[in-house]
């Protein structure tokens, strides 16, 4: 019952350096998100994947790019870390009516960039 | 695009009363989906309740119901008999039904409920 995997859990970066956020999900899937949660501005989507081999830009893409490696993986990448980006970055999963439309998500990842 | 509004930042209730989580949204569709997920500190993210716009019946999941008027774009969340357990950051979020294969949600602001005992 692994569900949705996110890594790291924590995570301190200098203002530049880069990092790529890891995710994957074990329940056969198609569809897979990346949102940032900041305070008083809920979830906002970063990315998402409605299948292997696409993806597409959210509410927020600027400053990110995105890898849906195979069905089960889909990463996050930084490539050159701004404090603006300090976030919680949570990684979803959805399977559709056979799910309910139910999102699944990881247990989200605590980002500082200094 | 869709926006979603959660007005009441904070709320409290007393332990064993009734409290209600209000959300609006806005949308040109005639169908979709809306939800309520609930963070507790732990900060995973847990689905609450769902409703179908095209369901006039108002979901319920044991102290948990909603108070959906399509007309208004309101979506309410009514629990009942509060418990401590409770204490948690509560999301509205709304999906459009027509985009088959991807769920994407939008989300609301977020309102904070303390429990008190």
């Amino acid at each position: 019952n692994a569900g949705v995997t996110q890594t790291p859990k924590f995570q301190v970066l200098k203002t530049g350096q880069s990092m790529t956020l890891q995710c994957a999900q074990d329940m056969n899937h198609n569809s897979m998100y990346w949102y940032r949660q900041d305070p008083g501005m809920g979830l906002r989507l970063i990315y998402y994947s409605a299948s292997e081999g696409t993806t597409d830009k959210g509410e927020v893409p600027n400053g990110y790019n995105v890898s849906r490696l195979n069905k089960r993986e889909f990463s996050l990448r930084l490539e050159s870390a701004a404090p603006s980006q300090t976030s919680v970055y949570f990684c979803a999963s959805s399977g559709g009516r056979r799910n309910n439309e139910k999102l699944f998500f990881g247990s989200g990842t605590q980002l500082s960039v200094l | 695009a869709q926006t979603v509004t959660q007005s009441q930042p904070e709320m409290s209730v007393q332990e064993a009363e009734t409290v209600t989580l209000s959300c609006t949204y806005d949308t040109s569709e005639s169908d979709y989906y809306l939800f309520w997920y609930k963070q507790p500190p732990s900060r995973q993210m847990i689905l609450v309740i769902r409703q179908e716009a095209y369901k006039q019946q108002n979901a319920t999941e044991n102290r948990f119901s909603v108070n959906f008027q399509k007309a208004a774009k309101s979506f309410s969340l009514k629990i009942s008999d509060s418990q401590l357990g409770d204490a948690a950051m509560y999301f509205c979020a709304y999906r459009t039904s027509f985009n088959f294969g991807n769920e994407k949600l939008t989300f609301g602001t977020g309102t904070r409920l303390t429990i008190i005992p």
